[in-house]
């Protein structure tokens, strides 16, 4: 088991439709991020929350809409995303308020399939 | 920006073998971190090792960051070792993950 605690493990959506990934942990960590991975590629950062606030959009599309409601939660809000948009989708914490500074601790995923 | 490269990219061994994973990177970093993800897609970290040494259990890491690389030695592969190992740095807010060394551990 992890620390970091991914919901769903699976999602299908439709290209209309709007749903939200959410990840929490409890280590007392003050950074936390998204990464989005593809099929046989490493992970790619997406968004860095510090301190409850957005650091780092790693210029990701306006249908990805991060969103930090307290120290604990990350959420991802997903709308009217493309087939290309499926792929695995990690969320990761670490100590301290320079993201990377600290050890990151990933979840297990969401498997994202846009249909 | 800074670039991350593995090697070597895929690796086949037999149960028992010994293996070393490199990774070089072009600038100097804040940090590094090795992972591993097993076959079901969950990313494992294994060290945090931005200099010097690190053992744990039949792994162990060495990072030399004036010479720019990082080695994880794994001794006597098991099956559940199998899966991509990737290194990790971090330089100006920037997190540059390398595109990983695939292990395959054969029973």
């Amino acid at each position: 088991d992890t620390e970091v605690t991914q919901t769903p493990k699976h999602l299908v959506m439709g290209m209309t439709n709007k749903k939200s990934l959410k990840c929490e942990q409890h280590m007392g960590h003050r950074a936390m991020y998204w990464y989005k991975q593809k099929a046989k590629k490493p992970p790619e950062l997406m968004f860095v929350y510090s301190y409850e606030k957005l650091s780092i959009n790693e210029s990701v599309p306006s249908r990805f809409s991060p969103e930090c409601p307290n120290s604990s939660l990350l959420n991802l809000h997903l709308h009217a995303l493309q087939p290309e948009d499926s792929a695995l989708y990690l969320c990761a914490s670490s100590q301290g308020e320079v993201p990377g500074n600290q050890p990151q601790h990933f979840g297990d995923g969401t498997r994202l399939s846009i249909l | 920006g800074i670039q991350v490269e593995q090697s070597p990219p895929d690796l086949i061994l037999q149960e028992g073998a010994n293996s070393t994973l490199r990774c070089n990177f072009s600038d100097s970093v804040n940090n590094l971190q090795w992972f591993h993800q097993n076959p079901w897609g969950q990313l494992i970290n294994l060290f945090y090792i931005p200099s010097g040494t690190k053992q744990n259990g039949r792994l162990s890491a060495t990072t030399v960051a004036t010479e720019r690389y990082s080695l994880l030695y794994i001794s006597s592969s098991q099956t559940t070792d199998s899966g991509v190992y990737f290194c990790a740095v971090n330089r100006d807010d920037k997190i540059i993950f390398g595109k990983g060394t695939r292990l395959h551990i054969l029973p």
